[in-house]
């Protein structure tokens, strides 16, 4: 079965900083990995996937993750943090596919000027 | 259409009655899917579809739902007999087959009282 671990619920960051959002994941097969993005009232953004390709994936916005295989770790990074970045981040992983995504529980990334 | 569209965008029913939530996915896209997010928890996965066919719907979660996409395009979401726990923003999504990027709705948002 897979699953997905996303911790802390609530991140905060000084506009410039680094952002450092975690995601471990749990599968039984070689897994599809994504991060997902949703603001205010709007729905859910893909930002970047994973799919055995490069380990090093980059999404749009300046987001990247690395696919750690010895540590089933896919975090989410951005060198700088910009006031925009402030959302629900959500880490999600399928098994051999696209048809059933199981999400983690979200981390609030909050941008303090 | 240029998105993946949900109507409606809120319901409010009684305990006990039956609604109807509607998906309308990108033209084009065979893949769809119904996943429920309640307060402070991720998506959880509901049912896929690969055309007009349910291909999982293990993550329904008793049969007060069913879900439905005759034609292969538009599906709808039925609860019948709704509990207060069923109230949750209610997320479609549609892909392309075999694409793993798959595009969600806004949701809609359901309040039982």
């Amino acid at each position: 079965a897979q699953s997905v671990t996303q911790l802390g619920s609530h991140v905060s960051v000084s506009e410039g900083a680094l952002v450092l959002l975690r995601c471990n994941y749990s599968s039984s097969v070689p897994p599809y990995l994504f991060w997902y993005v949703q603001y205010p009232n709007q729905g859910l953004q893909l930002l970047l996937k994973y799919t055995s390709a490069a380990t090093l994936v980059k999404g749009i916005n300046g987001f990247e993750a690395e696919f750690k295989k010895s540590e089933t770790s896919f975090h989410l990074t951005k060198p700088s943090a910009h006031m925009s970045d402030a959302a629900e981040y959500f880490c999600a992983v399928s098994e051999g596919g696209y048809q059933k995504v199981t999400f983690g529980i979200g981390t609030k990334l909050q941008v303090i000027p | 259409g240029a998105g993946v569209s949900q109507t409606p965008s809120n319901k409010v029913t009684e305990k006990g009655k039956y609604v109807e939530l509607r998906c309308d996915p990108i033209s084009g896209h065979t893949a769809l899917y119904w996943y429920r997010q309640s307060l402070g928890q991720g998506p959880e996965f509901l049912i896929y579809f690969q055309g007009t066919g349910a291909a999982d719907d293990s993550g329904l979660p008793n049969d007060r739902f069913f879900a439905v996409r005759p034609e292969g395009s538009v599906s709808t979401l039925k609860i019948q007999r709704t509990e207060r726990g069923d109230s949750a923003v209610y997320l479609c999504a549609s892909s392309r087959h075999g694409d793993p990027e798959a595009f969600f709705g806004q949701g809609t948002r359901l309040t039982v009282v």
